[in-house]
């Protein structure tokens, strides 16, 4: 099975830099996507990280170490949209190869202050 | 079409009632996601479908729940006599294929079940 831990709640300010941390347990790992779901809203995807290191893409960053099993969503310059729900996921594979379905932690609140 | 279209967007039934959820998918993508978020919850998965294969349903909760795919775009969820503990927002997302990354969430069925 699958595992996934992230914190449930962080606040920062605006401006800031703010590190969402996610660890994960897996029977067999492809890969760790990033989703932001604003409240009432659809997630949306974020970014993928499939081999180690740091993906980064305007604001936000993603990185990946497959021997820790671990994450982390990096946001920098925080705006007060960014407040949302991040989630990290990871594809549960059933029968070899990459293909398989997403399974999703938790989620991580954001909170953003002036 | 643009996006993932979900119907109805809110749905309240009695306990005991049948009800369908509906998800069209975007054009052209093969693979069909449907998942389940309780209030404050991370997403639960429960289904998956790949262009013609035998879909993956080893997140269905009950067999109150059912799921079809026809012709490989609309799908409809399906649960039976519905229960308090069904409640919940119920997510589509379609992707290329069936992999890790890149889903395409619809806004959801908020389902309420009194």
């Amino acid at each position: 099975g699958q595992s996934l831990e992230q914190p449930s709640e962080v606040t920062a300010v605006e401006g800031a830099i703010v590190q969402i941390n996610c660890t994960y347990q897996t029977s067999g790992f492809y890969g760790l996507s990033w989703y932001q779901q604003h409240d009432g809203g659809a997630p949306t995807f974020l970014s993928y990280n499939a081999l180690d290191g740091l993906e980064e893409t305007g604001r936000f960053s993603s990185f990946l170490s497959r021997s820790d099993s671990y994450g982390y969503l990096l946001l920098q310059e925080l705006q007060m949209k960014d407040s949302a729900s991040y989630f990290c996921a990871v594809t549960q594979s059933r029968y070899g190869g990459s293909q398989g379905n997403l399974i999703f932690g938790k989620g991580t609140k954001l909170s953003v202050k002036p | 079409g643009a996006g993932v279209s979900q119907s109805p967007s809110n749905k309240v039934t009695e306990k005991g009632k049948d009800v369908e959820l509906r998800c069209d998918p975007i054009s052209g993508h093969t693979a069909l996601y449907w998942y389940r978020q309780s209030l404050g919850q991370g997403l639960e998965f429960l289904i998956y479908f790949q262009g013609n294969s035998a879909p993956d349903k080893s997140g269905l909760p009950s067999d109150r729940f059912s799921a079809e795919r026809t012709g490989g775009s609309v799908s409809t969820l399906t649960i039976q006599r519905t229960q308090q503990e069904d409640s919940a927002v119920y997510l589509c997302a379609s992707s290329l294929a069936v992999r890790g990354y890149g889903y395409t969430f619809g806004s959801g069925t908020r389902l309420t079940v009194v």
